[in-house]
């Protein structure tokens, strides 16, 4: 079975500040993972992958991932916040046809 | 990248009556479809997994009376809420993967625009 876990469902950050949002995972396979966000009425806009091949994983918006297997963690940064991140962001672990969400963490950037 | 559409965006309807909410994928053929629903400040529930020419598999505990799935072609499932009530508001989601990147799994999800459903 596979899950996922975020830790953290709100994060404030101030602009220009690291953005650091944590996703852990289950699995009982090679998972593959995803990170998508959401703006307000939006539906959901994919912003990096992870399949097995690099463990660094870059993105859309000068996001990127890092696969840790022995912490099975996947979790998202980004060395400097834009005002234009503030959104919901969504870990995903893929299992067969279907994917299982976290609870999502909302992403506030201070100016 | 593969586009989802998802119709109308924002919906009122009185209650007792019944909501029907498209989704289309505009340039691959999808065998199969998602409909998630979402609550404020939550995560997507998925409510049922929508099969082109098939009956749709209904999570646990959604009502498959009250959201009536249908999967009449590869670009399009229809989701009905049938007697709609206040508490069916809520932001409905649908998405499909384009079969054509999904390799083993690894294929990403499209999702639609979301439809915002409010039951007065």
């Amino acid at each position: 079975a596979q899950s996922v876990t975020q830790l953290g469902s709100h994060v404030s950050v101030s602009e220009g500040a690291l953005v650091l949002l944590r996703c852990n995972y289950s699995s009982s396979v090679p998972p593959y993972l995803f990170w998508y966000v959401q703006y307000p009425n939006q539906g959901l806009q994919l912003l990096l992958k992870y399949t097995s091949a690099a463990t660094l994983v870059k993105g859309i918006n000068g996001f990127e991932a890092e696969f840790k297997k022995s912490e099975t963690s996947f979790h998202l940064t980004k060395p400097s916040a834009h005002m234009s991140d503030a959104a919901e962001y969504f870990c995903a672990v893929s299992g067969g046809n279907q994917f299982y969400f976290g609870t999502g963490t909302s992403l506030t950037v201070i100016p | 990248g593969a586009v989802v559409s998802q119709h109308p965006s924002w919906v009122i309807c009185k209650s007792g009556t019944s909501v029907k909410i498209e989704c289309r994928s505009l340039d691959f053929q999808a065998t199969t479809m998602f409909w998630y629903r979402q609550f404020p400040k939550q995560s997507l529930m998925l409510m049922a997994t929508s099969n082109e020419g098939s009956k749709a598999t209904y999570e646990q505990g959604v009502e498959k009376d009250k959201f009536l799935i249908n999967h009449a072609s590869l670009t399009l499932s229809t989701l009905t809420v049938t007697s709609a009530h206040p508490e069916d508001s809520s932001f409905y989601i649908c998405s499909a993967r384009d079969p054509g990147t999904n390799s083993g799994g690894t294929g990403e999800l499209f999702f639609g625009e979301g439809s915002r459903l409010t039951v007065l």
